[in-house]
Parts: structure tokens; sequence; C-alpha cells
């Protein structure tokens, strides 16, 4: 079956550094990635849309130059949080769909996600 | 737009009784649903999805749900509750307004069970 990978499952890190959160699809291709977040408690808010070879779709409300998305090819897609700061603490999940079946096929499999702590 | 709502943020059953966790969607469109488990400080597994097939969908590990369009709901149940079911069950919506492919999800059910 499909599996995304997600790395690293836990980060910690100062203040004011950036951290980089990887996302694979392993047994497939994949066009588009999903990058959501998750607050405790709280269900999930889709960040943006990775789409490969192209720049990333974000949700209103959701900082570009904060959390940058780079998908640069068909089994990786990549999470930035550049300068990060206590309040982006959360855990980050990413989806994949896969390329053959195109985003409209209703399967999505989604990675083991990515607990960031920013002390 | 599509939405889906929980009932219940917090569902505490013992071990061996039924399970009844509540979905109810809105969308202007026949809508595919889905249900997905979630273990902690893990990512989300899909325990089924309706897609306009059979209103009454079998999932992993022992769980249906059945898709009732006049209720607008797709309750999720299981018979006969194990320790190992006791994680966070969140109810999905495939997003039709926003970007394609992508679930909304509801705020999710924590599904607690007792021995």
């Amino acid at each position: 079956g499909a599996v995304v990978s997600q790395h690293p499952s836990r980060v910690i890190c100062k203040s004011g550094t950036s951290v980089k959160i990887e996302c694979r699809s392993l047994d497939f291709q994949a066009t588009t990635m999903f990058w959501y977040r998750q607050f405790p408690k709280k269900s999930l808010m889709l960040m943006a849309t990775s789409n490969e070879g192209s720049k990333a779709t974000y949700e209103q409300g959701v900082e570009k130059d904060k959390f940058l998305i780079n998908h640069a090819s068909l089994t990786l897609s990549t999470l930035t949080v550049t300068s990060a700061h206590p309040e982006d603490s959360s855990f980050y999940i990413c989806s994949a769909s896969p390329r053959d079946r195109g985003p409209g096929a209703n399967v999505l499999t989604f990675g083991a996600g990515s607990r960031l702590t920013v002390l | 737009a599509q939405s889906v709502t929980q009932l219940g943020s917090h569902v505490s059953v013992s071990e061996g009784a039924l399970v009844l966790l509540r979905c109810n969607y809105s969308s202007s469109v026949p809508p595919y649903l889905f249900w997905y488990v979630q273990y902690p400080n893990q990512g989300l597994q899909l325990l089924l999805k309706y897609t306009s097939a059979a209103t009454l969908v079998k999932g992993i590990n022992g769980f249906e749900a059945e898709f009732k369009k006049s209720e607008t709901s797709f309750h999720l149940t299981k018979p006969s509750a194990h320790m190992s079911d006791a994680a966070e069950y969140f109810c999905a919506v495939r997003d039709y307004g926003g970007s394609q492919g992508n679930l909304i999800f509801g705020k999710g059910t924590k599904l607690s069970v007792k021995p």
C-alpha cells in the first residue's frame, strides 16, 4: 500500500532558528501533497497544498514567508518553519495522493506527523 | 461549502460495549466521507470511506459506518470495543470548494475504553 514517510518525528529547536520537515512518498509518485497543522485538542487545519514543480497554494491566514514549502520532486515535499517562535510549536502532518490516481481519487495517505517544540 | 460536525469531543465506553461516534456533514453536493483514527503522536490512518457506493461501509478493525442522506449523518460504530481502540477519531468530508483532493476534518472525538 501507499506509504508516506515524515521526518523528523520530533524536533526541538531554539527560538529564531529554522526547522525543515520532510514528507516523502515511498512507493508512489505524488504531484500533490498537503500540509496540515494540528493544535492540541483541535482538528487538522490545512496550511497549504504543495504542487510538484510549482509554487504551493497557501490557505488564508497562513504566512507563506514563515512556512516555506518546496515540492522539488514527485516523491518529496518539504516544509521549513523559518525563524521559529514558541507559538509555532505544534504537530505538523503531511498527506499525499498517488499521481496516477489524481487528487480527485479520494485516496490520501498521511505521514506519521512531526512534533515541533520551539523553546 | 462542506463541513463536518462531530458530536461529543470525548466518548468513554467499557471494553466489550458498543462504540458509537457521531458525525454529521453539510454538503451542497453528494459528499465523499471518511473516518480516520489517530493514535497518540502519530499520523492519521484511514478506517473507512464512503464514495457513493453502498451506504453501509465496512472498514478495518471491525468498524463500520452508515451513510444516511436523510439525516446527513455518517456515524461510526463497532459492536464490541477493545482496549486497543482507544484513540482519537476524525470524520472528514472531501473539500470541493478549496484544494482539490483535500479533506475537511471534524474536531475529533477521543475514545476511551475502560477495562
